[in-house]
Formats: C-alpha cells, sequence, structure tokens
C-alpha cells in the first residue's frame, strides 16, 4: 500500500503563497491523491484530486487561488493570495483497491 | 445539498460495543462507496474501513479488523459501523465519507466515541 509523507508545518505572510509537498512511497509515484483542509474544530473539506499527470480537479466552490500540481512521486497545493481562514491543516490521501492512507498532514500558520 | 449526519457516539468502557449510523440526503447514496475515517484527539485522520456502493465488498484497516463491521441500508441512505470489543485507542472522532473516483469527495461532521474506564 502506499505510503504519503508530509511535512508537518508550513508557514507564509497573510497575501503570499505556500506550496504544500505530499510525497507518494516508492512504486506509487503514478498514484492520484486528494487534498483536504481542515480548519480548527472542524470536519475536513475536499479540496481537489492531483494526478501524476499533474491535471487536477477541484471540489465545487473552492476558489481559484488553489491549484494543484505534480512532479514525479510529488504531489502539490500551492495556495495563492494567503487568507486568514487558510490556516488549517492540510491532508493528502491516496488510495488501492482494498485500502485508504493518509498523510500526516501539514498545518499551515497565516502570519 | 449534500448532507452526511453521524450519530451514536458515547462514552463507551473498553470491551464494550457501539454502533455509530450516518444519515445521507442530497445525492444518490447507492451509486457511491462510503467510508469510516476517524481523528484520535490532537492526531491526524486514519482510515477505518470502506465499503462499496451495493455493500457486498468492506475493507478494513489491519487495527479493526474482528472487531469492526461497516455496512449499509441503501433502501434507509443509511451507512453503520458496528464497532466490538472497543479498546482504549480507538477513541476518536469517527466521520463518515462518500467516496468518489477522486478520493474521499465528501465528510460529515462526525460523532465523538470516547473508550474510558
Amino acid at each position: 500500500q502506499p505510503v504519503l509523507t508530509q511535512s508537518s508545518s508550513a508557514s507564509a505572510s497573510l497575501g503570499s503563497s505556500v506550496k504544500l509537498t505530499c510525497t507518494l512511497s516508492s512504486g506509487h509515484s503514478s498514484y492520484i491523491i486528494a487534498w483536504h483542509q481542515q480548519q480548527p474544530g472542524k470536519a475536513p473539506r475536499y479540496l481537489m484530486k492531483v494526478e501524476g499527470s499533474g491535471s487536477y480537479s477541484k471540489g465545487s466552490g473552492l476558489p481559484d487561488r488553489f491549484a494543484g500540481s505534480s512532479s514525479g512521486a510529488d504531489r502539490y497545493l500551492t495556495i495563492s493570495d494567503l487568507q486568514s481562514e487558510d490556516e488549517a491543516d492540510y491532508y493528502c490521501e491516496a488510495w488501492d483497491t482494498n485500502t485508504r492512507v493518509f498523510g500526516g498532514g501539514t498545518k499551515v500558520t497565516v502570519l | 445539498e449534500e448532507q452526511l449526519v453521524e450519530s451514536g457516539g458515547d462514552l463507551v468502557q473498553p470491551g464494550g460495543s457501539l454502533r455509530l449510523s450516518c444519515a445521507a440526503s442530497g445525492f444518490m447514496f447507492s451509486s457511491f462507496g462510503m467510508s469510516w475515517v476517524r481523528q484520535a484527539p490532537g492526531k491526524g485522520l486514519q482510515w477505518v474501513s470502506s465499503i462499496g456502493s451495493g455493500g457486498t465488498t468492506t475493507y478494513y484497516a489491519d487495527s479493526v479488523k474482528g472487531r469492526f463491521t461497516i455496512f449499509r441500508d441503501n433502501s434507509k441512505n443509511t451507512l453503520y459501523l458496528l464497532m466490538n470489543t472497543l479498546r482504549v485507542e480507538d477513541t476518536a472522532v469517527y466521520y463518515c465519507a462518500k467516496l468518489t473516483a477522486g478520493g474521499t469527495a465528501y465528510w460529515g461532521q462526525g460523532t465523538l466515541v470516547t473508550v474510558s474506564s
């Protein structure tokens, strides 16, 4: 089964950009992943799926400030024009025929 | 509007049992696979179990295999998780989630299960 690795934290200033990375384990570099956002005290929210080709498909209502991309085994989530409400934990998810896995999450702080 | 509403979370003693429910609305429930995902206090997300749209195909994380059972009633648009032989480490918020080809596409608001003596 795939293993997903995320940095534990990231920070950026209000109005700037931040790029989060989710790395797939060896042998799983072609996998599609999904990104989820969890604001403090709330349930997770689906953001988008990102394919190995780099194409991504966003969930409904997600602002254009959110974008996905890919390079090799890395899947990225870029948030532009950071807002205070973007301060949250971000998780990536991958799945196999009989299992699903989540990365450890990246806590984003807006300075 | 899509909605997933979990219920059934409670305080239970180690070794006890609990049944969680998830009422779905706003989408064709019988056409989608569903999952349960949990989050221990202060921790990350952990997949627990998934079930196919028809209810015949089920999958479990190793940590709950043999103790938890996922099932669904498509006539009632409801997903269930029967949890037996509960352990302290099963303490978490349990989320019901809708699956698509693009991953976990929609989450419920969660229900808290506390296992403690």
